[in-house]
């Protein structure tokens, strides 16, 4: 089936380390985006790439770096850099950017 | 960016009609109106959206005022799995990317 996946559902991560959320779509599509959410809050845009090789910074990007390398995946790396990471990280896309974004599952990172 | 403003939560019976409100007053001739809902620990789910006319699909009914200051999600018999958080949402139809903003959201609670 089509979608787009998100790896691993949960992580814990120690102060400190980087750790990088796998986000990979078999949709074809060429946007791609990274959402985070904390408890009983909306969606806030991190990171948004319209094409490969190419991607944008969004209204929280600090503390988060992502690559564009392939059309299929967009992964996002929480460095030690963003004081409170722990939250659930939502990963879509979109056929281009402008129509209809389909999310995955998401990601919940706690850091301990 | 255009806002969007909906009540906080509403309730509904099951079975019943629903009837999910969306204020965007600043809304401008190219921005669609687009609704989503997420389920409790999972990703949004697209459910409608529209330009000018009211749309209908398998899920849903939008209703769109004249003046496009105002819209109406409907959902025409409100089963317990219906129960999430419903975001307004507009996009422009532009090329400087898909980047939706969530708000708060409706959260819908069906009773039994």
């Amino acid at each position: 089936d089509g979608g787009i996946t998100q790896s691993p559902k949960y992580l814990f991560r120690k102060e400190g380390q980087n750790v990088t959320l796998s986000c990979e779509q078999n949709l074809n599509h060429d946007a791609m985006y990274w959402y985070r959410q904390d408890p009983g809050q909306g969606l806030r845009l991190i990171y948004y790439s319209q094409i490969v090789n190419d991607f944008q910074k969004g209204d929280i990007a600090e503390g988060y770096s992502v690559s564009r390398e392939k059309k299929e995946s967009f992964p996002l790396t929480v460095t030690s850099a963003q004081k409170n990471p722990t939250a659930f990280y939502l990963c879509a896309s979109s056929i281009v950017a402008g129509n209809t974004i389909y999310f995955g599952e998401g990601s919940w990172l706690t850091v301990v | 960016d255009a806002k969007t403003t909906q009540p906080n939560s509403m309730e509904s019976n099951e079975e019943e009609p629903v009837h999910l409100p969306c204020n965007h007053s600043t809304i401008s001739g190219t921005d669609y109106i687009h609704w989503y809902r997420q389920l409790p620990s999972q990703g949004p789910e697209y459910v409608i959206h529209g330009l000018t006319s009211n749309v209908n699909n398998r899920m849903a009914s939008l209703a769109i005022a004249e003046d496009r200051k105002s819209s109406t999600l409907i959902l025409h018999r409100a089963t317990l799995r219906d129960a999430a958080v419903y975001y307004c949402i507009l996009r422009r139809d532009n090329n400087a990317g898909n980047m939706l903003t969530f708000g708060g959201g409706t959260r819908l609670m069906v009773k039994p």
